[in-house]
């Protein structure tokens, strides 16, 4: 079986000073990981994505996660929030080789200025 | 276009009609899903199809709702005599099917207000 948690429900953090979005999984195999943001009123864009190479993943707008099997962790980081990072992220687990996305239930990231 | 788009934007209707929601996949994807996003319940699941079959119904939550596909391309997610708990935001994506990872790309969804 598989699952996700993502650890805080809503974060804030002051403009220019860094994130840190948590998420821990579980899976019986090998897992895919994903991490969507979701801007109001828009789609969910994928950010990044953890797929058994690298450990160290880098995605787009500045925004990186490390797989760490021993911790079954994926938590995402921004060395400085923007503005603009304000939104919703959800991780999201899949079993390698299939369809099936487990998200998480969404942590809100508030930017202060 | 380069995305996956959808159809209305916004619905209200009210309560007891019937709704259709379009979905139109990046073309080439063979797989297209369907899920709800809902104050409370997060993102959950409904459906998904591989081509024109839909292998995993598993998450629609009544048989008020139905789906299917039309020539490996277009979806029409069809929800019965709506109900007021039927409002949410509904999200369709799609993918190639690949054996190591499976990238979903999501359109913008259609909001579903049910009076």
């Amino acid at each position: 079986a598989q699952s996700v948690t993502q650890l805080d429900s809503h974060v804030s953090v002051s403009e220019g000073t860094p994130v840190l979005l948590r998420c821990n999984y579980s899976s019986s195999y090998s897992p895919s990981l994903f991490w969507y943001v979701q801007h109001p009123n828009k789609g969910l864009q994928l950010l990044l994505k953890y797929t058994s190479a690298a450990t160290l993943v880098k995605g787009i707008n500045g925004f990186e996660a490390e797989f760490k099997k021993s911790e079954t962790s994926f938590h995402l980081t921004k060395p400085s929030a923007h503005m603009s990072d304000a939104a919703e992220y959800f991780c999201v687990v899949s079993s390698s080789g299939t369809y099936k996305y487990i998200f998480g239930t969404g942590t809100r990231l508030k930017v202060l200025a | 276009g380069a995305g996956v788009s959808q159809s209305p934007s916004n619905k209200v209707t009210e309560k007891g009609k019937d709704v259709e929601l379009r979905c139109d996949p990046i073309s080439g994807h063979t797989a297209l899903y369907w899920y709800r996003q809902s104050l409370g319940q997060g993102l959950e699941f409904l459906i998904y199809f591989q081509g024109n079959s839909a292998p995993d119904k598993s998450g629609l939550p009544s048989d008020r709702f139905s789906a299917e596909r039309t020539g490996g391309s277009v979806s029409t997610l069809t929800i019965q005599r709506t109900q007021q708990e039927d409002s949410a935001v509904y999200l369709c994506a799609s993918s190639f099917q690949t054996t190591t990872y499976n990238e979903q790309f999501f359109g913008p969804g259609t909001r579903l207000t049910v009076l």
